[in-house]
Protein backbone atom coordinates (compact mmCIF):
# COMPACT_ATOMS: atom_id res chain seq x y z
CA UNK A 1 0.00 0.00 0.00
CA UNK A 2 1.19 3.97 -0.12
CA UNK A 3 3.36 4.76 2.81
CA UNK A 4 3.27 8.18 4.63
CA UNK A 5 6.16 9.16 6.66
CA UNK A 6 6.55 11.05 9.64
CA UNK A 7 9.86 12.67 11.09
CA UNK A 8 10.51 13.35 13.65
CA UNK A 9 9.18 10.24 15.48
CA UNK A 10 10.16 11.55 18.96
CA UNK A 11 11.11 15.07 19.86
CA UNK A 12 11.79 16.52 23.52
CA UNK A 13 11.65 20.89 23.61
CA UNK A 14 12.14 23.85 25.89
CA UNK A 15 8.55 25.41 26.55
CA UNK A 16 8.55 28.39 24.33
CA UNK A 17 10.05 26.86 21.37
CA UNK A 18 9.08 25.88 17.96
CA UNK A 19 8.38 23.02 16.67
CA UNK A 20 8.41 21.45 12.97
CA UNK A 21 6.87 17.99 12.20
CA UNK A 22 7.18 16.84 8.62
CA UNK A 23 4.77 14.56 6.87
CA UNK A 24 5.61 13.16 3.63
CA UNK A 25 3.72 11.04 0.78
CA UNK A 26 6.85 8.55 -0.46
CA UNK A 27 5.25 7.12 -2.97
CA UNK A 28 2.25 9.18 -4.51
CA UNK A 29 1.27 12.65 -4.45
CA UNK A 30 -1.19 14.12 -1.95
CA UNK A 31 -3.10 17.36 -2.74
CA UNK A 32 -4.48 16.97 0.46
CA UNK A 33 -3.45 15.84 3.98
CA UNK A 34 -5.00 15.38 7.34
CA UNK A 35 -3.24 16.29 11.14
CA UNK A 36 -4.73 14.88 14.43
CA UNK A 37 -3.77 14.70 18.01
CA UNK A 38 -4.09 11.59 19.98
CA UNK A 39 -4.09 12.40 23.72
CA UNK A 40 -3.15 8.98 25.81
CA UNK A 41 -5.69 5.91 25.46
CA UNK A 42 -7.63 8.53 23.59
CA UNK A 43 -9.31 8.32 19.65
CA UNK A 44 -7.89 10.83 17.28
CA UNK A 45 -8.90 14.05 16.86
CA UNK A 46 -8.52 15.89 13.67
CA UNK A 47 -7.15 18.98 13.97
CA UNK A 48 -6.70 20.36 10.57
CA UNK A 49 -6.97 19.60 6.95
CA UNK A 50 -4.03 20.65 5.08
CA UNK A 51 -4.43 21.35 1.13
CA UNK A 52 -1.61 22.36 -1.30
CA UNK A 53 -0.97 24.97 -2.55
CA UNK A 54 -3.41 26.92 -0.13
CA UNK A 55 -4.86 27.71 3.42
CA UNK A 56 -5.10 24.95 5.69
CA UNK A 57 -8.89 24.56 6.97
CA UNK A 58 -8.58 24.05 10.71
CA UNK A 59 -11.41 22.48 13.17
CA UNK A 60 -13.31 24.07 15.43
CA UNK A 61 -11.51 24.88 18.70
CA UNK A 62 -7.67 24.59 16.91
CA UNK A 63 -5.88 27.63 17.10
CA UNK A 64 -4.33 27.99 13.27
CA UNK A 65 -1.57 30.84 14.87
CA UNK A 66 -0.77 28.27 17.11
CA UNK A 67 -0.65 25.01 14.90
CA UNK A 68 0.84 26.37 11.73
CA UNK A 69 0.15 23.90 8.57
CA UNK A 70 2.04 24.35 5.01
CA UNK A 71 1.59 22.50 2.45
CA UNK A 72 4.31 23.27 0.02
CA UNK A 73 4.50 20.70 -2.28
CA UNK A 74 2.32 17.51 -3.21
CA UNK A 75 4.15 15.07 -1.01
CA UNK A 76 5.03 17.32 1.54
CA UNK A 77 3.17 18.60 4.71
CA UNK A 78 4.56 20.62 7.98
CA UNK A 79 3.03 21.11 10.70
CA UNK A 80 4.80 23.77 13.42
CA UNK A 81 4.03 24.16 17.02
CA UNK A 82 4.82 27.39 17.62
CA UNK A 83 5.73 28.58 21.26
CA UNK A 84 5.32 24.93 22.53
CA UNK A 85 3.92 24.60 26.05
CA UNK A 86 3.57 21.45 28.26
CA UNK A 87 -0.08 20.52 27.64
CA UNK A 88 1.16 20.55 23.75
CA UNK A 89 2.73 17.43 24.41
CA UNK A 90 0.61 15.18 22.20
CA UNK A 91 0.82 12.93 19.73
CA UNK A 92 0.52 13.91 16.39
CA UNK A 93 -0.41 11.75 13.47
CA UNK A 94 -0.83 13.15 9.96
CA UNK A 95 -2.87 11.25 7.14
CA UNK A 96 -2.92 11.35 2.92
CA UNK A 97 -4.97 9.47 0.02
CA UNK A 98 -3.84 8.52 -3.58
CA UNK A 99 -6.94 10.15 -4.92
CA UNK A 100 -7.65 13.16 -5.42
CA UNK A 101 -10.89 14.82 -5.38
CA UNK A 102 -13.77 13.57 -3.56
CA UNK A 103 -14.10 9.39 -4.18
CA UNK A 104 -16.58 7.25 -2.89
CA UNK A 105 -14.65 4.67 -0.89
CA UNK A 106 -11.47 6.97 0.38
CA UNK A 107 -8.80 5.07 2.14
CA UNK A 108 -6.41 7.01 4.32
CA UNK A 109 -2.81 5.97 5.04
CA UNK A 110 -1.23 7.33 7.90
CA UNK A 111 1.75 8.08 9.31
CA UNK A 112 3.82 6.36 12.48
CA UNK A 113 3.11 9.45 14.60
CA UNK A 114 4.79 12.30 16.19
CA UNK A 115 5.40 12.23 20.19
CA UNK A 116 5.89 15.82 21.06
CA UNK A 117 6.91 16.29 24.25
CA UNK A 118 7.40 19.95 26.25
CA UNK A 119 9.33 20.12 29.41
CA UNK B 1 -23.44 14.79 13.09
CA UNK B 2 -22.26 11.22 12.14
CA UNK B 3 -20.59 9.26 14.76
CA UNK B 4 -18.76 5.84 15.57
CA UNK B 5 -19.35 4.83 18.92
CA UNK B 6 -17.08 1.79 19.88
CA UNK B 7 -17.03 -0.50 23.12
CA UNK B 8 -14.93 -0.05 25.55
CA UNK B 9 -11.69 -1.37 26.49
CA UNK B 10 -9.35 -3.08 27.71
CA UNK B 11 -10.45 -6.72 26.50
CA UNK B 12 -8.18 -9.09 28.08
CA UNK B 13 -8.05 -12.31 26.19
CA UNK B 14 -6.10 -15.46 26.32
CA UNK B 15 -4.56 -17.11 23.09
CA UNK B 16 -6.65 -18.71 20.95
CA UNK B 17 -9.81 -17.28 22.64
CA UNK B 18 -12.59 -15.65 19.94
CA UNK B 19 -12.78 -11.87 19.52
CA UNK B 20 -15.46 -9.54 19.11
CA UNK B 21 -15.63 -5.59 19.47
CA UNK B 22 -18.46 -3.91 18.78
CA UNK B 23 -19.01 -1.19 16.78
CA UNK B 24 -21.87 1.21 15.69
CA UNK B 25 -22.08 3.59 13.49
CA UNK B 26 -24.27 6.91 13.13
CA UNK B 27 -24.48 8.62 9.94
CA UNK B 28 -26.93 9.56 6.59
CA UNK B 29 -26.35 7.49 3.49
CA UNK B 30 -24.00 4.98 3.26
CA UNK B 31 -20.46 5.77 4.53
CA UNK B 32 -17.40 3.67 3.98
CA UNK B 33 -16.33 1.55 7.29
CA UNK B 34 -13.17 0.61 8.79
CA UNK B 35 -11.35 -0.89 10.85
CA UNK B 36 -7.27 -0.17 11.56
CA UNK B 37 -5.13 -0.85 14.33
CA UNK B 38 -2.12 0.66 16.17
CA UNK B 39 0.36 -0.63 17.88
CA UNK B 40 2.52 0.85 20.39
CA UNK B 41 4.13 3.57 19.91
CA UNK B 42 3.16 3.84 16.01
CA UNK B 43 0.70 5.30 13.60
CA UNK B 44 -2.43 3.86 12.39
CA UNK B 45 -3.05 1.12 9.69
CA UNK B 46 -5.81 -0.53 8.04
CA UNK B 47 -6.96 -3.60 8.87
CA UNK B 48 -10.21 -4.15 6.64
CA UNK B 49 -12.90 -2.34 5.06
CA UNK B 50 -16.22 -2.32 3.68
CA UNK B 51 -17.82 -0.18 1.55
CA UNK B 52 -21.60 -1.18 0.95
CA UNK B 53 -24.21 -2.46 2.73
CA UNK B 54 -23.56 -6.55 3.37
CA UNK B 55 -20.27 -6.13 2.41
CA UNK B 56 -17.72 -8.17 4.33
CA UNK B 57 -13.86 -7.35 5.00
CA UNK B 58 -10.99 -9.56 6.05
CA UNK B 59 -7.89 -9.50 6.81
CA UNK B 60 -5.17 -11.26 8.98
CA UNK B 61 -7.88 -13.89 10.28
CA UNK B 62 -10.12 -10.54 11.27
CA UNK B 63 -13.64 -10.54 9.46
CA UNK B 64 -16.30 -7.51 9.78
CA UNK B 65 -19.54 -7.29 7.96
CA UNK B 66 -21.23 -4.30 6.87
CA UNK B 67 -25.11 -4.46 8.72
CA UNK B 68 -26.75 -1.20 7.32
CA UNK B 69 -29.73 -2.72 9.00
CA UNK B 70 -28.04 -2.63 12.33
CA UNK B 71 -25.60 0.02 12.01
CA UNK B 72 -22.74 -2.16 12.79
CA UNK B 73 -19.93 -3.28 11.69
CA UNK B 74 -18.37 -5.51 14.83
CA UNK B 75 -14.51 -6.96 14.56
CA UNK B 76 -14.31 -10.67 14.95
CA UNK B 77 -11.62 -12.99 15.08
CA UNK B 78 -11.94 -16.81 15.85
CA UNK B 79 -8.52 -17.40 17.81
CA UNK B 80 -6.31 -14.56 18.80
CA UNK B 81 -2.52 -14.38 19.51
CA UNK B 82 -0.15 -12.60 21.27
CA UNK B 83 0.79 -10.30 18.68
CA UNK B 84 -3.00 -9.16 18.17
CA UNK B 85 -2.07 -6.64 21.44
CA UNK B 86 -2.99 -3.72 20.03
CA UNK B 87 -5.39 -1.03 19.88
CA UNK B 88 -8.58 -1.30 17.67
CA UNK B 89 -9.94 1.61 15.87
CA UNK B 90 -13.32 1.95 13.87
CA UNK B 91 -13.87 4.66 11.64
CA UNK B 92 -16.62 6.07 9.08
CA UNK B 93 -15.63 7.93 6.05
CA UNK B 94 -19.20 9.68 5.28
CA UNK B 95 -20.27 9.27 1.40
CA UNK B 96 -18.71 11.42 -0.98
CA UNK B 97 -15.42 11.02 -0.09
CA UNK B 98 -13.93 14.29 2.18
CA UNK B 99 -11.48 11.94 3.72
CA UNK B 100 -12.34 13.57 7.17
CA UNK B 101 -13.35 10.20 8.71
CA UNK B 102 -14.84 9.87 12.06
CA UNK B 103 -13.03 7.43 14.27
CA UNK B 104 -13.87 5.67 17.37
CA UNK B 105 -12.07 5.71 20.86
CA UNK B 106 -10.55 2.80 20.08
CA UNK B 107 -10.48 -0.51 22.08
CA UNK B 108 -7.65 -1.76 23.09
CA UNK B 109 -7.10 -5.54 23.02
CA UNK B 110 -4.20 -7.38 25.49
CA UNK B 111 -3.79 -10.93 24.30
CA UNK B 112 -2.18 -13.20 27.31
CA UNK B 113 0.03 -16.17 26.13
Amino acid sequence: GAVVSQHPSRVICKSGTSVKIECRSLDFQATTMFWYRQFPKQSLMLMATSNEGSKATYEQGVEKDKFLINHASLTLSTLTVTSAHPEDSSFYICSASPGGGPLTTGELFFGEGSRLTVL
Amino acid sequence: GDSVTQMEGPVTLSEEAFLTINCTYTATGYPSLFWYVQYPGEGLQLLLKATKADDKGSNKGFEATYRKETTSFHLEKGSVQVSDSAVYFCALSPPGGTYKYIFGTGTRLKVLA
